[in-house]
């Protein structure tokens, strides 16, 4: 059965750094190319960003590019997103998700993890 | 990249068949047929539906059926029945985007 676990959200304030993690089983990790996707509360989901399989090329959106550092380490099947000078609009829920293939799209979801940015 | 364009909400009584429109341009929607749908029910992940414009993954009913016409891609569910009323997302393969998603639609059974 294919797992994706987030962690690492919580409460941060602006300016401030956050690290979210997404451990997965279940698949061969190191043969997708993984995305993350957020959601605002009470918003639509947004893709934030991607990796390829062996993390050699990554692509952002605009609103993070230059802020959020996507990464993975293939021996630990894990997903990362390093997420530097947060703002309150990046509060949302923060989605890993198997991109399963140009076709098919996201086949695979983590429950996600609530990025909360306030003072 | 701009948002894919949804329907706010549509509604339905049970048995009753809709369709969710997603609009998009010949960027995105209009060059491949590469658009999938998501169904997300409150406080839950977002679940595969439709892929590939009309295909469903195993253990999709068969009450969901996808197409696409020109820059418009539509998602119908027939047989509406109460387990259906979540929020519906499309998404669209965008080339160097790489995907863009709709802004979602709440689909209410009545």
């Amino acid at each position: 059965e294919v797992q994706l676990v987030e962690s690492g959200g919580g409460l941060v304030q602006p300016g401030g750094s956050l690290r979210l993690s997404c451990a997965a089983s279940g698949f061969t990790f190191s043969s997708y190319w993984m995305h993350w996707v957020r959601q605002a509360p009470g918003k639509g989901l947004v893709w934030v960003s991607r990796i390829n399989s062996d993390g050699s090329s990554t692509s952002y959106a605009d609103s993070v590019k230059g802020r959020f550092t996507i990464s993975r380490d293939n021996a630990k099947n894990t997903l990362y997103l390093q997420m530097n000078s947060l703002r309150a609009e990046d509060t949302a829920v923060y989605y890993c998700a198997r991109y399963y293939d140009i076709l098919t799209g996201y086949r695979d979801w983590g429950q996600g993890t609530l990025v909360t940015v306030s003072s | 990249q701009s948002a894919l364009t949804q329907p706010a909400s549509v509604s339905g009584s049970p048995g009753q068949s809709i369709t969710i429109s997603c609009t998009g341009t010949s960027s995105d929607v209009g060059s491949y047929n590469l658009v999938s749908w998501y169904q997300q029910h409150p406080g839950k992940a977002p679940k595969l539906m439709i892929y590939e414009g009309s295909k469903r993954p195993s253990g999709v009913s068969n009450r969901f059926s996808g197409s696409k016409s020109g820059n418009t891609a539509s998602l119908t569910i027939s047989g509406l029945q109460a387990e259906d009323e979540a929020d519906y997302y499309c998404c669209s393969y965008a080339g160097s985007s790489p995907v863009v998603f709709g802004g979602g639609t709440k689909l209410t059974v009545l």
